[in-house]
């Protein structure tokens, strides 16, 4: 089946720790987005990538960083320059442009110890 | 930037009472996703709009494109407690190269 994976499903991070989230798909989708979920909040956008090799910054992408090697997949890694790394972490896909309809992964819970 | 504002908040229902919910913006929209995050999950594609007035049933939801183009409608039939979690819509607007996502419809349904 054609999905959007995310592993783990919580990560525990110790301060000053930097933690590497994966997402990886199989649709064949040119695009990647990560996003950032607090309680109660809607979906901030933290990096995004439409091409391999290329990416843009999002609304909050201070303390975060990503690579695009490879069409299926986009890490996400969480810098001990994040002040409040505890969210949940959400990655998505679409086709082409960032116009294009959006599909989710199941998401990722890190907590800071 | 682009704000997709969603209304109500949150809700709270008794079991078995329809719900509706809207969601507007202040740009012209091509399309209308609604998708639905169940707690401790992504969030799932519910329906996709594609012009102006169309009205789309996918089970016991429906969702309508509006006719201004800036807003949409998702009503929910005969909830049950399976219906709880977030509802968000979201869009490319009519110019640009972006994506955007509303601020989120809280549902509780009491059994």
């Amino acid at each position: 089946d054609g999905g959007i994976t995310q592993s783990p499903k919580y990560l525990f991070r110790k301060e000053g720790q930097n933690v590497t989230l994966s997402c990886e798909q199989n649709l064949n989708h040119d695009a990647m987005y990560w996003y950032r979920q607090d309680p109660g909040q809607g979906l901030r956008l933290i990096y995004y990538s439409q091409i391999v090799n290329d990416f843009q910054k999002g609304d909050i992408a201070e303390g975060y960083s990503v690579s695009r090697e490879k069409k299926e997949s986009f890490p996400l890694t969480v810098t001990s320059a994040q002040k409040n790394p505890t969210a949940f972490y959400l990655c998505a896909s679409s086709m082409g442009r960032a116009r294009e309809t959006q599909y989710f992964g199941p998401g990722t819970r890190l907590l800071v110890l | 930037g682009q704000q997709l504002n969603q209304s109500p908040q949150s809700m709270f229902i008794q079991e078995g009472e329809d719900v509706s919910m809207n969601c507007t913006s202040s740009s012209i929209f091509n399309t209308w996703l609604w998708y639905k995050q169940d707690p401790g999950e992504g969030p799932v594609l519910l329906i996709a709009l594609y012009k102006a007035g169309e009205l789309t049933s996918n089970g016991r939801l429906t969702a309508q494109f509006g006719i201004t183009r800036k807003d949409s409608f998702l009503n929910i039939s005969a909830s049950i407690p399976s219906d709880v979690g977030i509802y968000f819509c979201a869009g490319p607007p009519n110019t640009g190269n972006q994506f955007y996502f509303g601020t989120g419809t809280s549902l509780t349904v009491i059994p």
